[in-house]
């Protein structure tokens, strides 16, 4: 089955403490991309992946780092979280860019205390 | 720069009713246009696309039709049933201005029997 996995789909941290949510798609997809999602203001795209080794900064990128070793994965870190990048974060991958869907993952629902 | 208005929600209607959500957009060169829909818990599925000037994207009985003049892509649906009560996002791509997607803030549509 196609899908785009996150883990995990809930996690509740403290300031400063490391983390890592990680994004696998099994359609060996060449775009994908990390987003957060906040009441009122929609979905922000954080970075986005054109390739492996390629990354690029979305709209909102500070406080965050991506990295993309191989084709399928692509983790989002958070270095020292903050508690207003509490979000709902989604990753996802699509084929190309202009003409094929965007599949997304389920979401990982991320507090910061 | 790139941009995506949607109209503010919630909206609710009646089962059978019909409905149109607006959406306007802001983008160089010539975008792509989609609706994506997200059900409760869930991450956003593409609903329909129209990637040049004039096209109608058609899914599940929703439509939208690129309008370039009026630089809109509103949806709408001519008898809305309970199971679309969900939340819809405008999106466009251009690769005019990098490879980001910009998102509407979303709309809301809770149809009641």
């Amino acid at each position: 089955e196609a899908q785009v996995t996150q883990n995990p789909r809930y996690l509740i941290t403290v300031t400063g403490k490391k983390l890592t949510v990680t994004c696998s798609q099994n359609m060996n997809h060449e775009y994908m991309s990390w987003y957060r999602q906040d009441p009122g203001l929609g979905l922000r795209q954080i970075y986005y992946s054109m390739n492996v080794e390629v990354t690029d900064k979305g709209d909102v990128p500070e406080g965050y780092k991506v990295s993309r070793k191989e084709k399928r994965n692509f983790p989002l870190i958070l270095e020292s979280p903050s508690p207003n990048q509490t979000s709902l974060y989604f990753c996802a991958s699509s084929f190309d860019l202009m003409n094929t869907e965007a599949f997304f993952g389920q979401g990982t629902r991320l507090t910061v205390v | 720069g790139n941009s995506v208005t949607q109209m503010e929600g919630p909206v609710t209607l009646s089962e059978e009713a019909f409905l149109t959500i607006n959406c306007t957009y802001t983008a160089t060169g010539y975008p792509s246009l989609f609706w994506y829909v997200q059900y409760p818990g869930e991450g956003l599925q593409l609903l329909l696309k129209a990637t040049k000037a004039d096209d109608k994207g058609s899914n599940k009985g929703f439509e939208a039709t690129y309008r370039k003049e009026t630089t809109s892509f509103h949806l709408e649906k001519g008898s809305v049933q309970v199971s679309d009560s969900a939340v819809y996002f405008c999106a466009l791509i251009s690769l005019n201005t990098g490879n980001q997607f910009y998102f509407g803030t979303g709309t809301s549509l809770t149809v009641i029997p």
